[in-house]
């Protein structure tokens, strides 16, 4: 089946600047990739998602690059602010297409410092 | 659209007993997952429900089981309580059987004294 391994596990930024958080997977059948965020005493809000067929994505500070060769896939966070401040999950299917089967990293926890 | 309903937030039970958790998908959608996040284990897969017929199973003891109604409403019963079942329940919801984007309810947090 699917293995998911993320890091960093935690990662302290000043507001302003990026953040950067790598994961990678290990079938390379997977062909969908979302990123979750989840604030304390919440569920997991996704923030962005990304399929095999594309290399990019972003949605205004938010950005995901997927590198299929490689088996690895990237959330990417600029001009960070407070409020990012959360616990960010990579995620890939487990087995086919077809499935809501979703295998998560471990997370990272992201403090953005004002 | 409302988003995902899960009753209750909040539960404590002790061991031996058995718990029933609710979830309400978002209007249209019929797949429920579900899923149980420990700090130790993080998120880990429990089992998919589409049109009523459970699609997928996680590595769970049979002690962990569900069902989906003709509403797409899904349950999840947990028998004989252990400690370790302490956790945040959620459920994922989304419109049909393909890997789609999952929206997750709020979870339900059971304690296990």
């Amino acid at each position: 089946g699917e293995n998911v391994e993320q890091h960093p596990s935690t990662l302290s930024v000043q507001e302003g600047d990026s953040a950067v958080i790598k994961c990678t997977y290990s079938d390379s059948a997977s062909n969908y990739f979302p990123w979750y965020k989840q604030e304390l005493g919440k569920g997991p809000q996704l923030i962005i998602d990304i399929r095999s067929n594309v290399g990019e994505k972003k949605d205004q500070r938010i950005a995901v690059t997927l590198n299929k060769t490689a088996k690895h896939f990237s959330l990417h966070i600029t001009e960070t602010q407070p409020e990012d401040s959360a616990v960010y999950f990579c995620a890939a299917p487990d087995g086919s297409s077809n499935t809501g089967k979703l295998i998560f990293g471990q997370g990272t926890t992201l403090q953005v410092k004002p | 659209k409302a988003g995902v309903t899960q009753t209750p937030r909040y539960l404590i039970k002790t061991r031996g007993q058995q718990v029933t958790l609710s979830c309400s998908p978002i209007s249209g959608h019929r797949s429920v997952s579900w899923y149980q996040q420990t700090p130790g284990q993080g998120l880990q897969f429990l089992f998919e429900y589409f049109s009523e017929t459970q699609r997928n199973k996680g590595n769970f003891p049979g002690r962990f089981s569900g069902r989906q109604f003709s509403n797409s409403r899904s349950e999840m019963n947990v028998s004989t309580l252990e400690l370790g079942d302490s956790a945040l329940y959620l459920c994922a919801t989304k419109p049909g059987a393909s890997t789609d984007t999952q929206y997750f309810g709020p979870g339900t947090r059971l304690t296990v004294l």
